[in-house]
């Protein structure tokens, strides 16, 4: 069964630092996402990406965020000058066509910023 | 203000009773409610999504309700497996927004 995927599974880097987040979604979808959650709270909302270019984005996806498709698999999500409250878990998901609800949730990116 | 509402906050129960999660939500206008699994550390993945017109939808021992008037969803579970022990997420969906408004999760937890 296709699943969405992410790598690093776990990335440590200092604080200052940028990082980038990688995601293969499901290969025929056509809507990606990042969510992230911090441990302990509630998922949430970062950005989504439709036809190369992002549909939406909430409050927490400012100048430090950006996201790319670099190509027709990944799906990147960048964060420059990393803070520590950016530690957390960072979620990709998909989806496929407009009539489908359903996203597809890759395991995750847990980001540690020391 | 679009929110979404869980309890209880955690539940232990013992394997093989039943059990069953409650969600509120203030989203408008509408558009579907899901209901997502989550193990600890994993991505959530997705038991049933719901839309207006929908009153119950099943998945295996997984029983979702929605009542679109008084704006509440149920997820039951039977005959509980220690597997089920997770977080159960109760999300919605406003029409022409495809933002999930997310809730904060039941810790579910399954003793032998």
């Amino acid at each position: 069964e296709p699943e969405v995927t992410q790598t690093p599974s776990h990335q440590v880097t200092q604080m200052g630092q940028e990082v980038i987040l990688r995601c293969v979604p499901i290969s025929n979808h056509l809507y990606f996402y990042w969510y992230r959650q911090i441990l302990g709270q509630k998922v949430e909302f970062l950005v989504s990406f439709y036809n190369n270019e992002i549909s939406e984005k909430s409050e927490i996806f400012d100048d430090q965020f950006s996201v790319e498709r670099p190509d027709g698999s990944n799906f990147t999500l960048k964060i420059r000058s990393t803070k520590l409250e950016d530690s957390a878990m960072y979620f990709c998901a998909s989806r496929g066509q407009e009539a489908s609800y359903e996203q597809y949730f890759g395991p995750g990116t847990r980001l540690t910023v020391t | 203000k679009n929110q979404v509402e869980q309890s209880p906050q955690s539940l232990i129960i013992l394997e093989g009773k039943n059990c069953t999660l409650q969600c509120n939500y203030t989203v408008s206008p509408f558009s579907n409610l899901r209901w997502y699994k989550q193990d600890t550390g994993r991505g959530p993945v997705s038991l049933t999504i719901m839309t207006f017109s929908e009153n119950t939808k099943s998945n295996g021992r997984y029983t979702a309700t929605l009542d679109a008037d008084t704006k509440q969803s149920s997820l039951h579970i039977t005959a509980s497996q220690l597997s089920d022990s997770a977080s159960y997420i109760c999300v919605v969906s406003a029409t022409g927004n495809y933002q999930l408004i997310w809730g904060a999760g039941t810790k579910l937890i399954i003793k032998p």
